[in-house]
């Protein structure tokens, strides 16, 4: 079946490490989101890819980086310089024609600890 | 600025009543879209509903009816005898009618409706 894989599902980070969240699609999809969400706050966009090789800053991207060296993959690197980054975070993906909405990942928790 | 607001925070209700979800929006673009994405206790975002900015056409899905008036930019999201299943957390969405260039498109998400359906 067609979909997306994040993992892990729950992640814990020390003060100070940087961690990456594993984004995963087989849809054949060309653009790919990553979205923060905290309570209350909906969900803000941190970055999106709509190629390979190339990445577009959201509304909330520092702190954080991602590469795109495949069209499957998306990782998302959570770095020491986000200050509060105890958060669900959710990764999407969307065909390039015929806009439909998007595919979402079952998230990943992340916990500073 | 595209702008998408979920006034209800939470709802309660019971069994088999009737509940509608608001959801007012903002946008300058003559061409958009609009969504409905529900997200169970999982956490994963589930599809529900798109409407463009020029079918005005209310919808009906089994127990779920969507009613979109560009007159009050209002999309709003009724559920009928609703069920305990039905408990999550519901999000309205925009997105802009032009993609961005080479592909995708950048919704723009409420601040979602926490639906709590008891016995």
């Amino acid at each position: 079946d067609g979909g997306i894989t994040q993992s892990p599902k729950y992640l814990f980070r020390k003060e100070g490490q940087n961690v990456t969240l594993s984004c995963e699609q087989n849809l054949n999809h060309d653009a790919m989101y990553w979205y923060r969400q905290d309570p209350g706050q909906g969900l803000r966009l941190i970055y999106y890819s709509q190629i390979v090789n190339d990445f577009q800053k959201g509304d909330i991207a520092e702190g954080y980086s991602v590469s795109r060296e495949k069209k499957e993959s998306f990782p998302l690197t959570v770095t020491s310089a986000q200050k509060n980054p105890t958060a669900f975070y959710l990764c999407a993906s969307s065909p390039d024609r015929d806009f439909d909405g998007y595919t979402f990942g079952s998230g990943t928790r992340l916990t500073v600890v | 600025a595209q702008k998408v607001t979920q006034a209800q925070t939470e709802i309660s209700v019971v069994e088999k009543e009737d509940v509608t979800l608001d959801c007012v929006y903002e946008t300058r673009d003559t061409t958009y879209y609009l969504f409905w994405y529900k997200q169970p206790p999982s956490g994963e975002l589930v599809f529900l509903i798109r409407r463009n900015s020029f079918d005005e056409q209310n919808e009906i899905s089994g127990r779920y009816s969507w009613n979109f008036q560009k007159s009050t930019s209002s999309f709003n999201f009724t559920i009928t005898a609703s069920q305990v299943v039905d408990s999550a957390v519901y999000f309205c969405a925009l997105s802009e009618g032009v993609a961005f260039t080479g592909g995708g498109n950048k919704l723009t998400f409420g601040t979602g409706t926490q639906l709590k359906v008891e016995l």
